[in-house]
């Protein structure tokens, strides 16, 4: 069974703060990592994809992965109040056309 | 483009009632999903689709089936509905990989159940 853990959360981080959001996951062979973001109310939105070991920036969203640690995270810098949300993780595995989800963390960005 | 659209956004249904949601994607994009989403559950996956009359079931089939006739449609049956199947279902599509990697899913606005 292919698992993704994430804390659930909430975490709160003031306005202007960095949030860190951390994932880790079971299947080794996994290849391709995804943050979604998800509004009270709505359906996740993708916000970054990731594949390859390292950074990858895009505004204020850094995702970070290290396959031989299994660990895939998102930090968000300069928080505001409208990335308050909840932040899914989800893995794709080598040969696989599903992705796996964690059950997501709560941010709570206090102005 | 409109992307993912889901129909309808309400429903509440007794117990043996069956329904059908709705999915439409104007991406042409091969591969659709159907998610339902339990509060602090994470998503789970029901049923996908790789292609026009090719379905798989995925991590909680039971209680549903699917068809997939057009690259665009890909609707979900209920067939007597219990309280259990209560959720947020969410249908999602992405391209054929190309490179292998790239995998990237698009959602839909969801349907929110309630079996009563």
């Amino acid at each position: 069974q292919k698992e993704v853990e994430q804390n659930s959360g909430p975490l709160s981080v003031p306005e202007g703060a960095i949030a860190s959001l951390n994932c880790t996951y079971s299947d080794r062979v996994s290849q391709s990592f995804f943050w979604y973001r998800q509004y009270s109310g709505k359906s996740p939105e993708l916000i970054m994809s990731i594949y390859s070991n390292g950074d990858k920036e895009d505004g204020r969203f850094t995702a970070q992965l290290n396959k031989a640690s299994q660990y895939v995270s998102l930090l968000i810098r300069d928080s505001q109040p409208s990335d308050s949300a909840t932040y899914l993780c989800a893995v794709k595995g080598a040969g696989s056309y599903q992705l796996t989800f964690g059950k997501g963390t709560k941010l709570s960005v206090i102005p | 483009n409109a992307g993912v659209t889901q129909t309808p956004k309400f429903r509440i249904l007794k117990i043996g009632q069956s329904m059908t949601l709705q999915c439409t994607q104007d991406m042409n994009h091969n591969y659709m999903y159907w998610y339902r989403q339990d509060p602090g559950m994470g998503l789970k996956l029901i049923y996908y689709s790789v292609g026009a009359g090719i379905t798989d079931k995925g991590e909680v089939p039971n209680g549903y089936n699917v068809s997939r006739s057009t690259t665009e449609d890909f609707p979900l049956r209920l067939e007597l509905a219990a309280p259990s199947q209560t959720s947020v279902y969410f249908c999602a599509s992405t391209e054929r990989e190309l490179a292998g990697f790239s995998y990237e899913q698009y959602f839909g606005p969801g349907t929110r159940l309630t079996v009563t």
